[in-house]
């Protein structure tokens, strides 16, 4: 059983202000990510990270920004929320060669 | 580039066997997963194949693969009323990052 969290699971916020979306695992893994999900869509790489220190850009454009200063947390950040950015955020983790683990999914609503 | 392919939808009756297939175009895929995604919920690991293996059962899950199509199949024998969700299929292309590529999910309904 994977170990991995992320609050909050639901948000409806008002256009224009900044969130931040928690993620923390407590399995001590290297690497984590960050998919994006729309209903009933595909789900995308947007943010990645190979350690402590280290964040990268996926595969999809976004402009959400994340950070890792410890190992088991990797929060993501709106600065201005906007409809277009109303989605599911799903976190996961991985060590190295071995299977990703998701979170349950942060699901957010710009209004 | 890569590129995961799934059927969009599968309906079947309760205790039938469900049979959700994906493509894939990454002939240098390592391992190849089946994540199920129930309705307001995350992605649940539900099982994943090495790609030098050309099969895997486990418990009611049998995952085929035929490395030569390209192809991953995902049966569920006696399908239950709660297998009802979303069915991803994904690859990893393993490396430094061991990002995952998902299909399009197929949606599986099973009927009473």
């Amino acid at each position: 059983e994977a170990d991995i969290y992320q609050t909050p699971r639901y948000l409806v916020i008002g256009t224009g202000k900044k969130i931040t979306l928690e993620c923390s695992q407590t399995m001590g893994h290297d690497k984590m990510y960050w998919y994006q999900q729309d209903p009933g869509m595909e789900l995308h790489l947007i943010h990645y990270s190979y350690g402590v220190n280290s964040t990268e850009k996926g595969d999809l454009s976004s402009e959400s920004t994340v950070s890792r200063i410890r190992t088991e947390h990797f929060p993501l950040t709106l600065e201005s929320a906007r409809p277009s950015h109303t989605s599911q955020y799903l976190c996961a983790s991985s060590e190295a060669g071995n299977t990703i683990y998701f979170g349950e999914g942060s699901w957010l609503t710009v209004v | 580039g890569e590129d995961v392919e799934q059927s969009l939808f599968l309906s079947v009756r309760e205790g039938d066997s469900s049979v959700i297939n994906c493509t894939y175009t990454d002939s240098s895929s390592t391992y190849l997963y089946w994540y199920k995604q129930e309705p307001g919920a995350g992605l649940q690991l539900l099982t994943y194949i090495f790609s030098n293996m050309d099969m895997k059962q486990d418990q009611r899950l049998t995952v085929l693969l035929n490395k030569k199509d390209k192809h991953l199949s995902l049966r569920i024998a006696d399908t239950q009323t709660g297998d009802s969700a979303i069915y991803f299929c994904a690859e990893t292309l393993g490396g430094a990052t061991n990002k995952l590529i998902f299909g399009t999910g197929t949606l599986l309904a099973v009927q009473p």
